[in-house]
């Protein structure tokens, strides 16, 4: 196991809610990354926290945003929930945000939207 | 952009045979990294390998090893005398380097599904 946490498990919402997902980070980590994950497909990164601060994003609206805490942990928003966000969301943590560093994932939270 | 292919959707072997997953690349960057990570069942994905672009070195671990050659962009891995154990996805990713927006994400090829049969 990495020790990196996700919470919850399972979710189901309904189309036009709003969830949040959360993720601990391995100790001595100070960043986290979140990905989305279509069934049969490689995970898709959103986005990425160094620090408290997002600094990187992938192709993802401004309806899915984070937080990242001083313990660096992290959350996951998303607002105006859509039947295509059904995916497994997966955290990741690293010791930075830099290209050499390896990313350890957590479990993951897979949502289901109806 | 960076991209990530791997051709073979799934793989299916007996226990024993060897097993190779292949993985190209593309990217514009100078320095930057490859990844292997595999994914059983329960979801969670594991870290095999890190290598960086400047480091050509092929690698061996156990029963595991890869193949880097830059010059044909490709990142393959080796599994020998395969287990059932092994049954899982498997994917290739690629992060660039230290430039740039985006250059922190990695990038993954659609993965490869092995199924080592007993």
């Amino acid at each position: 196991e990495t020790g990196v946490t996700q919470s919850p498990t399972h979710l189901i919402k309904t189309r036009g809610q709003q969830v949040t997902l959360r993720c601990s980070s391995q100790s001595g980590h100070n960043t986290v990354s979140w990905y989305q994950q279509a069934l049969g497909q490689g995970p898709q990164f959103i986005f990425q926290y160094y620090r408290e601060e997002e600094n990187g994003r992938g192709n993802f609206p401004p309806r899915f945003s984070g937080l990242q805490f001083p313990n660096y942990s992290s959350e996951l928003n998303v607002n105006a929930l859509e039947l295509d966000d059904s995916a497994l969301y997966l955290c990741a943590s690293s010791r930075g945000g830099g290209g050499g560093h390896e990313q350890y994932f957590g479990p993951g939270t897979r949502l289901t939207v109806t | 952009a960076q991209k990530v292919t791997q051709a073979q959707t799934e793989i299916s072997v007996v226990e024993k045979e060897d097993v190779t997953l292949d993985c190209v690349y593309e990217t514009r960057d100078t320095t930057y990294y490859l990844f292997w990570y595999k994914q059983p069942p329960s979801g969670e994905l594991v870290f095999l390998i890190r290598r960086n672009s400047f480091d050509e070195q092929n690698e061996i671990s156990g029963r595991y090893s890869w193949n880097f050659q830059k010059s044909t962009s490709s990142f393959n891995f080796t599994i020998t005398a395969s287990q059932v154990v092994d049954s899982a996805v498997y994917f290739c990713a690629l992060r660039g380097d230290y430039s740039g927006a985006g250059s922190y994400q990695l990038t993954f090829g659609k993965g490869t599904k092995l199924s080592v049969i007993p």
